[in-house]
């Protein structure tokens, strides 16, 4: 495996489910991103862990709950998730190289969310 | 706080022309990154080309090249030599150094190449 990968690639869930969403990185990356894009609105951040710590959180409701065990892999984990939650959720990496404006994120090929 | 602003919803290109996507920005940062960003119908975002704020020179990365005009704030894509897999959504996006590791997304073009 190569890049940015994330599992499941679709995913339909009831209001009252709890799922998780994976991403794996194999890019040695120290960095590792949640964003999710919704119909018709720019791509917004989420969450942002730097060696396992999560050092961004950009009000996001709680029925979100991130996990980063180790750099090469981040969780989102869902629970009592409401339609507008709907989107597809992209996870990213990047080497996170003391802050610079040149730090290139990466992207997975995203999993798009459908909560019925 | 950045914002990006793509003006062109939608574009249409015949294949092997060349074809701009539009982009502008506003920061107050002093140093920055610009990034251009494809996404196919699939939804993976693919990077294509960067940018520094300090660059001299215009970034180039095969046949995508990025117009950058520092004065008028913008950072208009290239892309020459169309082709039909060219057929994508792109994001124009920034990140400054003030620490905030996020990336401002524009509102993206939908390019679509013609045969």
């Amino acid at each position: 495996e190569t890049g940015v990968t994330q599992t499941p690639r679709h995913l339909v869930m009831g209001m009252t489910n709890k799922k998780s969403l994976k991403c794996e990185q194999h890019l040695g990356h120290n960095a590792m991103y949640w964003y999710k894009q919704s119909a018709k609105k720019p791509l917004e951040l989420m969450f942002v862990y730097s060696l396992e710590e999560r050092v961004e959180n950009n009000s996001v409701p709680s029925r979100f709950s991130p996990e980063c065990p180790n750099s090469s892999h981040l969780f989102l984990h869902l629970h009592t998730l409401q339609p507008e939650d709907s989107a597809l959720y992209l996870c990213a990496s990047s080497q996170d190289r003391v802050i610079t404006a040149g730090d290139t994120q990466y992207f997975g090929p995203g999993t798009r969310l459908t909560v019925l | 706080a950045q914002k990006i602003t793509q003006t062109q919803p939608g574009m249409f290109v015949q294949e092997k022309e060349a074809v701009t996507l539009d982009c502008t920005y506003d920061t107050s940062d002093q140093s920055y990154g610009l990034f251009w960003y494809k996404q196919p119908s699939s939804g993976e975002m693919i990077f294509l080309i960067y940018q520094g704020s300090y660059d001299e020179q215009n970034a180039t990365e095969g046949r995508y090249s990025l117009n950058f005009q520092k004065a008028r704030k913008s950072a208009n894509l290239v892309i020459s030599a169309s082709q039909l897999g060219d057929s994508a959504m792109y994001f124009c996006a920034m990140k400054g150094d003030t620490g905030r590791r996020a990336l401002t997304f524009g509102s993206g073009t939908r390019l679509q190449v013609q045969p």
